[in-house]
This record gives C-alpha cells, structure tokens and sequence, in this order.
C-alpha cells in the first residue's frame, strides 16, 4: 500500500517561492506516477501538474506554466512541488497523489498525502 | 480544457434515500471519467474509476453510469458517513479537470 506523506504548513509573502515534498513509502517512486492537486480554501479541486512516466514528460495545468517545477528525487523516494511568483489567489491546500494506469489509458487518482496547507499573506 | 459541469451544486437528503448526481463533459470522453468523495479537512477518496467501476473497498450502494458526455453517480439507501462533497474528474486528456463539486447535506 503506498502511502504519501507530505511537509509541513508554509506561509510566504507574494511574489516569493514554496517548495512542499511529498515522502512515498510502500513503493518505490520510479514506479510511481505522481501528481498535484490543490484546493483553495472552500473551493474544488485544481489539477496542477504530474509526471507520466510512459513518455517521460511532465504536464502541468496552462494556468500555471511558467510558475510551476515538479521534481523528484528518486534515491529519496520524494516529490516536489515548487510554485513561484506566489499571489493571494494561491492560498490552498496543495496534494500529492498517485496515478493509477489500470490498461486502456484508464487513469484514476488513487493514494493521497494528507495535504500542506501554503498561505500567501503580506 | 475539458469542462466539467455537476449538478446539482448542493443536494439535502435523509439518511435512508437514493439520490443522484449529474456530471456533464464540455466534449466527448467515452467513459474516462473518476468519481471522488470528500469529507471536511481530508484528502479526496476516490469511489467510482473509468464510469461505473467501483473501487476496492467502495459500498456497494455507490454505482456510476454514463458515457460520452453525461454521467450520474447513485448513492442507495444513505447512511450517515455519506454526507460529503462529491466532485467527478476526467481522465481522457492528461490536463485533467474536476466537476465544480455537489456537497450532499443532512436534511
């Protein structure tokens, strides 16, 4: 069973940067296909971003180009988020997530961290 | 992007009753399409993959139809731990996008 095990709460002031990991246990990271979800406070779900390993790229959300990296260290089992240029609006909880391929380019977001909440304020 | 659209946005029910929830597709997704359930201050759970599969674990009483651009998740005979947000999510472009979310209240 994989579990996700993200960092702690950050509170940064506009126009810096965040950097949220997010810890795999129960599975190795290369086998995984992890993206990114955030959730503004009493709002939906936004996808941001996430690896699809069958073609090595990684996608992100066009809202989000250019301020958006997702890295991973391998040897660490551990993903990244890094968000810059941060505005007001990017005050959510952010999740890590798995990707689950079950065959038939079926895809679904099974495991989740249990969230990192980044608050933008001045 | 694929526009997700859900319906109702809000829903009041009884512990006991069968409601449904309506998800509509901007374009076409044959049945590329994931249910979610979220309870306050948790990760979402996912319930239904690709339409109508239920996940391992899920209650029965969960079940999803549809195909195309219409789908419709069913909830029977509601039980307390049912009272959630709902949201529904394709899977057939890589920019993936949610449903806005329908919050299943206690009436």
């Amino acid at each position: 069973q994989v579990q996700l095990v993200q960092s702690g709460a950050e509170v940064k002031k506009p126009g810096a940067s965040v950097k949220v990991s997010c810890k795999v246990s129960g599975h190795s990271l290369t086998e995984l296909s992890i993206h990114w979800v955030r959730q503004a406070l009493g709002k939906g779900l936004e996808w941001m971003g996430g690896f699809d390993p069958e073609d090595g790229e990684t996608f992100y959300a066009q809202k989000l180009q250019g301020r958006v990296t997702l890295t991973e260290d391998t040897s660490a089992d551990t993903a990244y988020l890094e968000l810059s240029s941060l505005r007001s609006e990017d005050t959510a909880m952010y999740f890590c997530t798995t990707r689950r391929y079950t065959g038939a380019y079926l895809y679904y977001f099974d495991s989740w961290g249990q969230g990192t909440l980044v608050t933008v304020s001045s | 992007d694929i526009q997700m659209t859900q319906s109702p946005s809000s829903l009041s029910a009884s512990v006991g009753d069968t409601v449904a929830i309506s998800c509509r597709a901007s374009q076409h997704i044959t049945y590329y399409l994931n249910w979610y359930q979220q309870k306050p201050g948790k990760a979402p759970k996912l319930l239904i993959h690709a339409a109508s599969s239920l996940q391992s674990g899920v209650p029965s009483r969960f079940s999803g139809s549809g195909s195309g651009t219409n789908f419709t998740l069913t909830i029977n005979s509601l039980q307390p731990e049912d009272f959630a947000i709902y949201y529904c999510q394709q899977s057939y472009s890589i920019f993936y996008t949610f449903g806005q979310g329908t919050k299943l209240e206690i009436k």
